[in-house]
C-alpha cells in the first residue's frame, strides 16, 4: 500500500520567513514524489518532482529515503506563496496518491 | 481548448438522483484520472484509465460510482442513488500516458451538492 502523509493542516508564516512542508510517505518500493500546488480560484497544478531536482518559485524538496520524506522548503516565503500544498507518490502501478493538503498562509 | 475540461462545473441534486460528470482531457493524453477533492480530505484517488480500459478501480467508494471512457478521449463518471456524503469536488486531470514520469494537466472540476 502507498500512503502519503502531511501532518500540518494550517501552516501560517510571516513574508520574508523560512517555510517548511512536511511530507511522509509509505510506499515499499522506489516511489517517485511529487508537489501539486492549488492557488486560489486555479486548478490543481504540478509545482515540482524529485526526479528533477529542480527549484520552482524558489521551492526545493530533497526525498530522502531514510526518514522516508519528501519535505517543501523556501527559505524567504513571499505573499503569492499563499496556496493549498499537495504531496503525492506514485507508485509501480502508476496511482498518484496525495496527502491531505497543508494550506499555507504567508502574512504581509 | 488546451487543457482539461470538466462539465457541468456545479450541479446541485437531490438525494437519490443519478448524476454524470464529464471529462475532455487534453487531446493525445492517453492517460485519465478521476479524484474526489473533499475538505478535510483531501484528493481522494476513484478510478485511472489507460486508453480506454481502467486498470484500477479500487477508489470507487461504492458500486453506486461508476466510469467510462470512449475513443481513447472523453469519459464520463456516473454516480447512481446520490447521497449527501457524495457531495464534493470531483476532478478529472490526464496525462500523456501512466507511465510518463510525471505531470497530471488537471481540470477545474465539477461541485457536486447533493441535498
Amino acid at each position: 500500500a502507498q500512503r502519503v502523509t502531511q501532518p500540518e493542516k494550517l501552516l501560517s508564516v510571516f513574508k520574508g520567513a523560512p517555510v517548511e512542508l512536511k511530507c511522509n510517505y509509505s510506499y515499499s518500493g522506489s516511489p517517485e514524489l511529487f508537489w501539486y500546488v492549488q492557488y486560489s480560484r486555479q486548478r490543481l497544478q504540478l509545482l515540482l518532482r524529485h526526479i528533477s531536482r529542480e527549484s520552482i518559485k524558489g521551492f526545493t524538496a530533497d526525498l530522502n529515503k531514510g526518514e522516508t520524506s519528501f519535505h517543501l522548503k523556501k527559505p524567504f516565503a513571499q505573499e503569492e506563496d499563499s496556496a493549498m500544498y499537495y504531496c503525492a507518490l506514485r507508485g509501480s502501478n502508476y496511482k498518484l496518491t496525495f496527502g491531505k493538503g497543508t494550506l499555507l498562509t504567508v502574512n504581509p | 481548448g488546451a487543457g482539461v475540461s470538466q462539465s457541468p462545473s456545479n450541479k446541485v441534486t437531490e438525494k437519490g438522483k443519478d448524476v454524470e460528470l464529464r471529462c475532455d482531457p487534453i487531446s493525445g493524453h492517453t492517460a485519465l484520472y478521476w479524484y474526489r477533492q473533499s475538505l478535510g480530505q483531501g484528493l481522494e484517488f476513484l478510478i485511472y484509465f489507460q486508453g480506454n480500459s481502467a486498470p484500477d478501480k479500487s477508489g470507487l467508494p461504492s458500486d453506486r460510482f461508476s466510469a467510462e471512457r470512449t475513443g481513447g478521449s472523453v469519459s464520463t463518471l456516473t454516480i447512481q442513488r446520490t447521497q449527501q456524503e457524495d457531495s464534493a469536488v470531483y476532478l478529472c486531470a490526464s496525462s500523456l500516458n501512466v507511465g510518463n514520469p510525471g505531470e497530471l494537466f488537471f481540470g477545474e472540476g465539477s461541485r457536486l451538492t447533493v441535498l
